[in-house]
């Protein structure tokens, strides 16, 4: 799977959108942009993924550029409890290759 | 609540002991995945099941195992236990295996070795 690479930490105000960029130069066609949240010592808990197209829900839109190379996962409206580490990983989708590999992630902390 | 459910949510021991760490995956989730995260390790992937079967191994000690049941639970045997294998051990599962679908986790048990 392609590395990723991420700031090691961040900080955004209460109320503002929160943008997180990730690079992942290496990604090949059949790899998804995956991004997921730890709160804590909570379990991580997943936000979003997508291929090559943006992408929206409840929680968060994810932005990926047009040659894949790299993304951003935007939290429109941070709270206090957004605050967390946040995991951008790249993960194939093919029989026997579903591990996800987690790096170090960038520290995200909304400030009131 | 990502449905996925660790039992128990800590557990202490002492060194040399054996523990039994249990996963109860999402309702229709046939793949299991086991991680253990240490403070200067990180989140590392140990092993994967799907229905039954052992499909993938990461870092995962001899003294450790696994094993996932005919009703889908999973199991991590932890034996011999060294006070490095103080951890937060977290279970994920997915509904089949070679898709995209995200993996959900539960919220750990916490290992302390004494």
């Amino acid at each position: 799977d392609a590395k990723t690479t991420q700031p090691p930490s961040m900080d955004c105000a209460e109320g503002r959108a929160a943008n997180l960029p990730c690079n992942h130069s290496t990604i090949s066609g059949n790899e998804y942009v995956y991004w997921y949240r730890q709160i804590h010592s909570q379990g991580p808990q997943y936000i979003i993924h997508g291929l090559k197209n943006n992408e929206t829900n409840e929680m968060a839109s994810l932005i990926i550029t047009e040659d894949r190379k790299s993304s951003t996962l935007i939290l429109p409206h941070a709270t206090l409890r957004d605050t967390a580490v946040y995991y951008c990983i790249v993960r194939v989708a093919r029989q026997g290759a579903q591990k996800l590999v987690f790096g170090q992630g960038t520290r995200l902390t909304i400030n009131p | 609540d990502s449905g996925v459910t660790q039992t128990p949510k800590h557990l202490i021991t002492a060194t040399g002991q054996r523990v039994t760490l249990r996963c109860s995956p999402r309702s229709g989730d046939l793949s299991v995945y086991w991680y253990q995260q240490s403070l200067d390790q990180g989140l590392q992937f140990l092993i994967h099941y799907y229905n039954g079967e052992e499909r993938a191994k990461g870092n995962i000690l001899e003294r450790f195992s696994a094993q996932q049941f005919p009703d889908l639970h999973s199991e991590l045997n932890l034996s011999s236990l060294e006070l490095g294998d103080s951890a937060l051990y977290f279970c994920a599962s997915s509904p089949s295996m070679g898709d995209n679908s995200p993996l959900h986790f539960g919220n750990g048990t916490r290992l302390t070795v004494t």
